[in-house]
């Protein structure tokens, strides 16, 4: 079956400590995007990427770091510079082009907790 | 900034009731507007809207969108505990087509 698989999908980590979010899809969706969630709220893009090997910054991109080496793969790591990190990240993909660009397809979360 | 503002944010209703859930915008520049619902973690799509006046409809639920006002709504007939969930509304770009702004969402939940 064709989709977004997220792992892990609960995560703890220490203050200070680095941490990559795996996100694979085997759509054949040429965009991917990192939406953060956090309680009661809706979705915050992190970043995004349309084509392999470019992407661009969101609304809240500091602290993060993304790259996309492969059409696949999209990993997002939240970095000790990120002040709350704690939140559920939530990975999407769609086409690139067509009428139904805006059409988001997401995995299933991860939910990172900083002790 | 775009901006995406839904109402209410949360909603009780018993079952066979209907329901209305409210979005409106300020965007530079409109590209599409979709609905989603998020019951537990990964949002699935409802309807995407790019013109108005024409009702999208799927089973019980149908959804319109008004580009002069800057609005959408997302009716729910004859509501099922099924249906409690959140109600994201989001409004896609024009110049980074895919690149979407969400709203808080829409809690609604249904009593037996």
């Amino acid at each position: 079956d064709g989709g977004i698989t997220q792992s892990p999908k609960y995560l703890f980590r220490k203050e200070g400590q680095n941490v990559t979010l795996s996100c694979e899809q085997n759509l054949n969706h040429d965009a991917m995007y990192w939406y953060r969630q956090d309680p009661g709220q809706g979705l915050r893009l992190i970043y995004y990427s349309q084509i392999v090997n470019d992407f661009q910054k969101g609304d809240i991109a500091e602290g993060y770091s993304v790259s996309r080496e492969k059409k696949e793969s999209f990993p997002l790591t939240v970095t000790s510079a990120q002040k709350n990190p704690t939140a559920f990240y939530l990975c999407a993909s769609s086409t690139a082009g067509g009428p139904r660009t805006g059409e988001l397809f997401f995995g299933e979360g991860s939910r990172l907790t900083v002790l | 900034e775009d901006k995406v503002v839904q109402s209410p944010l949360s909603l009780v209703v018993h079952e066979g009731d209907t329901v209305t859930l409210n979005c409106s915008y300020e965007v530079t520049n409109f590209r599409s507007l979709l609905w989603y619902k998020q019951e537990k973690k990964a949002p699935t799509f409802l309807f995407m809207l790019t013109s108005s006046g024409i009702e999208k409809k799927s089973g019980r639920l149908s959804s319109i969108l008004d580009k002069k006002e800057l609005f959408s709504i997302l009716n729910i007939t004859a509501t099922q505990t099924g249906d409690s969930a959140v109600y994201l509304c989001a409004v896609e770009e024009g110049t980074n087509a895919g690149k979407s702004t969400f709203g808080d969402g829409t809690t609604l939940t249904v009593k037996p």
